[in-house]
């Protein structure tokens, strides 16, 4: 059974850093992407980006490029999403997603993350 | 890179069937044919309901099916349940490699 474990929900600060993670499970890690998806409050899907465990091989949505990291750690099968510096308007529901280059099938149950002062 | 285009809300009464539609550009869905359906319970994640325009996972209801004829997809939900009251979303690759969710348009059963 194909699972993807998310990491709990955060409060932050404004400036502050933070680091998500996504493990997958079930399925072979390196042979398939993970994407990210943020959802605002109240608001639609976002793709944000996509890596590639096998070489880490990585491609960012327009809106997200330089604003967010995706990396992945194939040895423990995690994936992360890291900001450096949070803003309130970051505040969001953030999914992980196994995918393939052209689509997105199985969904992590998503991580909370909340920036306020 | 723009959202693709939904509209905000299709309504329909048990046992009829309901049309949803998805338009993009000739640099996403009018080009591939990688257009793929959501399902959104409010507090749930999404779930993969079509994929690659028709194709439907294991396990979903064929009352579910998907269709594109150049710039915009749809999908189609027949036999109307109340169960099936939620938000869609549509997606597409694009030209830059990348991925783009539509608008989402929220389904009621009336």
């Amino acid at each position: 059974e194909v699972q993807l474990v998310q990491s709990g929900a955060e409060v932050k600060k404004p400036g502050d850093s933070l680091k998500i993670s996504c493990q997958g499970s079930g399925y072979s890690f390196t042979t398939y992407w993970i994407s990210w998806v943020r959802q605002l409050p109240g608001k639609g899907l976002e793709w944000m980006g996509i890596i590639y465990p096998g070489d880490s091989d990585t491609r960012y949505s327009p809106s997200f490029q330089g604003q967010v990291t995706i990396s992945a750690d194939k040895s423990i099968t995690t994936a992360y999403l890291q900001w450096n510096t949070l803003k309130a308007s970051d505040t969001a529901m953030y999914y992980c997603a196994r995918s393939t280059p052209y689509n997105v099938d199985y969904w992590g149950p998503g991580t909370l993350v909340t920036v306020s002062s | 890179q723009s959202a693709l285009t939904q509209p905000a809300s299709v309504s329909g009464s048990p046992g009829q069937s309901i049309t949803i539609s998805c338009t993009g550009t000739s640099s996403d869905l009018g080009v591939y044919n990688y257009v793929s359906w959501y399902q959104q319970h409010p507090g749930k994640a999404p779930k993969l309901m079509i994929y690659d325009v028709t194709n439907r996972p294991s396990g979903v209801s064929n009352r579910f099916s998907g269709s594109k004829s150049g710039n915009t997809a749809s999908l189609t939900i027949s036999g109307l349940q109340a169960e099936d009251e939620a938000y869609y979303y549509c997606n597409s690759y694009t030209t830059s490699s990348t991925l783009v969710f539509g608008t989402g348009t929220r389904v009621t059963v009336l």
